[in-house]
This record gives C-alpha cells, sequence and structure tokens, in this order.
C-alpha cells in the first residue's frame, strides 16, 4: 500500500511531441505529489507539484494531471525538447506521516533532436 | 553558497575501510534525509532527522550509521560494507511542521563503489 507504480520505464520521444509518464498509487492518506527531474551526475531537482483538491496544474510546458478517484497522476511535458531529457521521478508524501516520501521508480526520457 | 552540499562526490572503499560521508544545507530547513539510489529501483528511504532527532530509521543495516549535530549538517558514518552497498547516496533537507507539506530539496549524490 505504500507502493507509486510509475510507467513506461523509458521514453523516447521525438523533438516538439508529448511526453508521458504516469503513477498510480494505493494509500489514500497521500496528499502531495511531486515529480523531480534528475539529470546524469546530479540529485533530483523538483520539477512540478500538485495537492489532491486540483485536478491539474501547470507551469510552463509541465503539467501534472490528477485523478483522484483513479488514484492517478501523470506528467505531459507538451512540446518536448532534447534538453528535457532526464528522468523523471513521481513522488507521493502523507502529511500526516513522518516526513516520509514514497518514490516511483523512474523513467528515462530521451528526446530525439 | 546556496542548497544542499554533499561530499566528497566520488568514493571508493574496501569493505575493511571506515569512510564518513557529509551533507550541509544551507536552506534553514528543519528535516534532513538519506536516500539510497540504485539502478532500477525507487529511491530507498535510509533515515530521517527532524531538529536533530531522528525520525525514522527504514531497517537499515547498523554498518550505516548518521550523525545529525545540527539542524544544517547531516553525516553518514560507513564501516565494514558489502559490495551491493554501491549505490549513489543522496541527501536532502526539508522545512516540515505537522499537517505540511514541503519538498524535498536533494543535494547532488556521493557515488561509493565498495570494492
Amino acid at each position: 500500500q505504500q507502493q507509486v507504480k510509475q510507467s513506461p520505464q523509458s521514453l523516447i520521444v521525438q523533438k516538439g511531441g508529448i511526453s508521458i509518464i504516469n503513477c498510480a498509487y494505493e494509500n489514500t492518506a497521500f496528499d502531495y505529489f511531486p515529480w523531480y527531474q534528475q539529470f546524469p551526475g546530479k540529485g533530483p531537482a523538483l520539477l512540478i507539484a500538485i495537492r489532491p483538491d486540483v485536478s491539474e496544474k501547470k507551469e510552463g510546458r509541465f503539467t501534472i494531471s490528477f485523478n483522484k478517484s483513479a488514484k492517478q497522476f501523470s506528467l505531459h511535458i507538451m512540446d518536448s525538447q532534447p534538453g528535457d531529457s532526464a528522468t523523471y521521478f513521481c513522488a507521493a508524501r502523507s502529511s500526516s506521516g513522518t516526513y516520509k516520501y514514497i518514490f516511483g521508480t523512474g523513467t528515462r526520457l530521451k528526446v530525439l533532436a | 553558497e546556496t542548497g544542499v552540499t554533499q561530499t566528497p562526490r566520488h568514493l571508493v572503499m574496501g569493505m575493511t575501510n571506515k569512510k564518513s560521508l557529509k551533507c550541509e544545507q544551507h536552506l534553514g530547513h528543519n528535516a534532513m534525509y538519506w536516500y539510497k539510489q540504485s539502478a532500477k529501483k525507487p529511491l530507498e528511504l535510509m533515515f530521517v532527522y527532524n531538529f536533530k532527532e531522528q525520525t525514522e530509521n527504514n531497517s537499515v543495516p547498523s554498518r550505516f550509521s548518521p550523525e545529525c549535530p545540527n539542524s544544517s549538517h547531516l553525516f553518514l558514518h560507513l564501516h565494514t560494507l558489502q559490495p551491493e552497498d554501491s549505490a549513489l547516496y543522496l541527501c536532502a533537507s526539508s522545512q516540515d511542521s505537522p499537517g505540511s507539506g514541503s519538498p524535498l530539496h536533494f543535494g547532488n549524490g556521493t557515488r561509493l563503489t565498495v570494492t
């Protein structure tokens, strides 16, 4: 019940295309859902985050879609660029817990020029 | 200097060695974390400290020993490690209070190789 399942494991997209990464969770106590972006040799960096009181959040080319009833959330990268090539992690956290984030297994995205 | 700084960036150690990883955060956060990142696995939470007190030990073997002398510094002392402990060790910090979700800020990690 503490898992966050992420798919796909890897993704190849043409420049200008849409990249979509999906995550699903079981624990209904989760109430904060961030996405992290990690480049080789760097630590993960917060990209965008959402709380379950909204169904969508957009920041530039990055959008989180959230489906509370299905317990799923996804990251959409519009107009994907080669510079977006990185590993993306979804995560979930319960604010009533002990500051514990649960991470997905990561998606390695490659955007072809 | 800002953010979360980890040293060293790379470490190679034998199974009988003793070494320490260091993390320093300049964000004024109250919580600090150690994570282990291995290929094709989710980030594994190891330890959590909040205001210098350990609040989480995720069943980590005793060959890993954390130390948090203050809210800005976190150490991970290593001894008699195994080759399967080779991984990227990430430090993170956050500003947390009950009922409040704060994002994690990660350092760039220490790439550990145990020979």
